[in-house]
């Protein structure tokens, strides 16, 4: 079975600096990996996701991942956070065999972004 | 058409009410997805639906009903709840089910926010 850890529960962060969000994981089989982020009052919405290939993936606004197998660790990462980036983000894993049906998602970390 | 729309978005119902939640997505999806979010916590899986059968059930009472009249729409029928039950209800789908080359990419819904009185 899988899990997901993500050890900061809160991280606020002044405008424009950087910030880096934890996770790790485990698991026994190859995995697929995703960021997902959650504005408030609204469902959630897919941010980055590895799936294979390189381990380095990237989103449209910004945000970047590494996937390390070493480490079995998916930080996400900005170079500089808006206001706008304030959410909950939270990772989440499935693997080959179930996909889908057995997507487990860490704890989330809510990331404040001050002005 | 990438989304997932669901209604209501606010829902207030009494312990005695029926009431249903519905979600619609024109993405050509197989599978769909109920799942159960409190305030601070993480969405946890309620129902999976693959090509319109129910697949899983973790182990929901049976005051939640779900329901999925065609491969695109999905409903949660609601009877008997209780206050403990208030939570916003997320619907997700997903190209394929687990296995048969499904990755666990989701796309949600905006959400239902129940509140029980």
């Amino acid at each position: 079975a899988q899990s997901v850890t993500q050890l900061d529960s809160q991280v606020p962060v002044f405008e424009e600096a950087p910030v880096e969000l934890r996770c790790n994981y485990s698991s026994s089989v190859s995995v697929y990996l995703f960021w997902y982020v959650q504005y408030p009052n609204q469902g959630l919405q897919l941010l980055l996701k590895y799936l294979s290939g390189s381990t380095l993936v990237e989103s449209i606004n910004g945000f970047e991942a590494e996937f390390n197998k070493s480490q079995t660790s998916f930080h996400l990462r900005k170079p500089s956070v808006h206001i706008s980036d304030t959410a909950e983000y939270f990772c989440a894993v499935s693997d080959l065999q179930t996909g889908a049906n057995n997507l487990f998602f860490g704890t989330g970390t809510r990331l404040t972004v001050i002005p | 058409d990438t989304e997932v729309t669901q209604t209501p978005k606010h829902l207030v119902m009494g312990m005695t009410n029926k009431k249903s939640l519905k979600c619609e997505q024109h993405m050509g999806h197989r599978a769909m997805y109920w799942y159960k979010q409190k305030a601070k916590k993480p969405p946890e899986l309620m129902f999976v639906y693959s090509y319109e059968k129910l697949s899983i059930n973790e182990s929901v009472p049976s005051r939640f009903s779900p329901e999925c009249p065609n491969s695109s729409l999905l409903n949660l029928h609601l009877h008997a709840l209780q206050p403990e039950d208030s939570a916003l209800y997320l619907c997700a789908s997903s190209l394929y089910p687990g296995g048969g080359g499904g990755t666990g990419e989701l796309f949600f819904g905006e959400g239902s926010r129940l509140t029980v009185l």
